[in-house]
C-alpha cells in the first residue's frame, strides 16, 4: 500500500516564477492537506482540499493557490515567487471519516524542497 | 507564530539515557500527534492521543496527555542513535472553524551519540 507520494523532490526556481507541486494521497484518503516548513521551524498549515473544494486556509497569501482532483490527487501553485518561499513543502493526506473529534490525524509525504534563487 | 511550544529545542544524549520533550500551549486541543522527522523527510507518525491523561506506551517511548488536553509529552527510556531526529508535536483544533489545521511547535531536535 503506496504512501503519501509527492513530486518533485527538489525544485529550483527564481524569483518571479511560478511552480507546480504535486501530491498523491494514501490509497483510501479523501482529504489532502499542503504544509510550508521553513528551515528550523515546525509545518505551517497552508489549506485543505476535501471533495474538489479548498475547505480551510492558512495565513498564506492568494499567491498561493491549489487544487484537488476527482482521484483526490493534489497540486500546490505558488505565483510570483520570492526568496522567503523557499522551504520545505509538505503534503499531508487524511482517511475517510476523519471530521469525528480524534480521528484528526494527518500522514505525511516525503516533501518537495523547493529552493528560490 | 507556533501555537505550541516545544521544549528544550535541542537535546543531546549519549546511548541508554533517558528523555523527556514538553509540548504546552494555553488550547484545548481534540488530539495531539507526535512525529519524528529525519533531514529532508516529512515526518512520520508517531503517536496520536485524544483523550485527557491518557498514556501510550510505545515499545521505550512514553506519551501522556494532559488532563486539560493542552499539553503533552514524550518520554524515551534507554535511548539508542536510531532515535535521533527532529521529534514535532501537532495539534487538531477544537473548534469545527479549524478543523484539520495542524498546529505545529518548532520541534525539539534530539541527538544520541554512541
Amino acid at each position: 500500500d503506496a504512501g503519501v507520494t509527492q513530486s518533485p523532490t527538489h525544485l529550483i526556481k527564481t524569483r518571479g516564477q511560478q511552480v507546480t507541486l504535486r501530491c498523491s494521497p494514501k490509497s483510501g484518503h479523501d482529504t489532502v492537506s499542503w504544509y510550508q516548513q521553513a528551515l528550523g521551524q515546525g509545518p505551517q498549515f497552508i489549506f485543505q482540499y476535501y471533495e474538489e473544494e479548498e475547505r480551510q486556509r492558512g495565513n498564506f497569501p492568494d499567491r498561493f493557490s491549489g487544487h484537488q482532483f476527482p482521484n483526490y490527487s493534489s497540486e500546490l501553485n505558488v505565483n510570483a515567487l520570492l526568496l522567503g518561499d523557499s522551504a520545505l513543502y509538505l503534503c499531508a493526506s487524511s482517511p475517510l471519516g476523519m471530521r469525528d473529534r480524534g480521528k484528526e490525524t494527518q500522514y505525511f509525504g516525503p516533501g518537495t524542497r523547493l529552493l528560490v534563487l | 507564530t507556533q501555537l505550541l511550544e516545544q521544549s528544550p529545542q535541542f537535546l543531546s544524549i549519549q546511548e541508554g539515557e533517558n528523555l523527556t520533550v514538553y509540548c504546552n500551549s494555553s488550547s484545548v486541543f481534540s488530539s495531539l500527534q507526535w512525529y519524528r522527522q529525519e533531514p529532508g523527510e516529512g515526518p512520520v507518525l508517531l503517536v496520536t492521543v485524544v483523550t485527557g491523561g491518557e498514556v501510550k506506551k510505545l515499545k521505550r517511548l512514553t506519551f501522556q496527555f494532559g488532563d486539560a488536553r493542552k499539553d503533552s509529552s514524550l518520554h524515551i527510556t534507554a535511548a539508542q542513535p536510531g532515535d535521533t531526529g527532529l521529534y514535532l508535536c501537532a495539534g487538531a483544533p477544537l473548534t469545527t472553524d479549524s478543523w484539520g489545521k495542524l498546529q505545529f511547535g518548532a520541534g525539539t531536535q534530539v541527538v544520541v551519540t554512541p
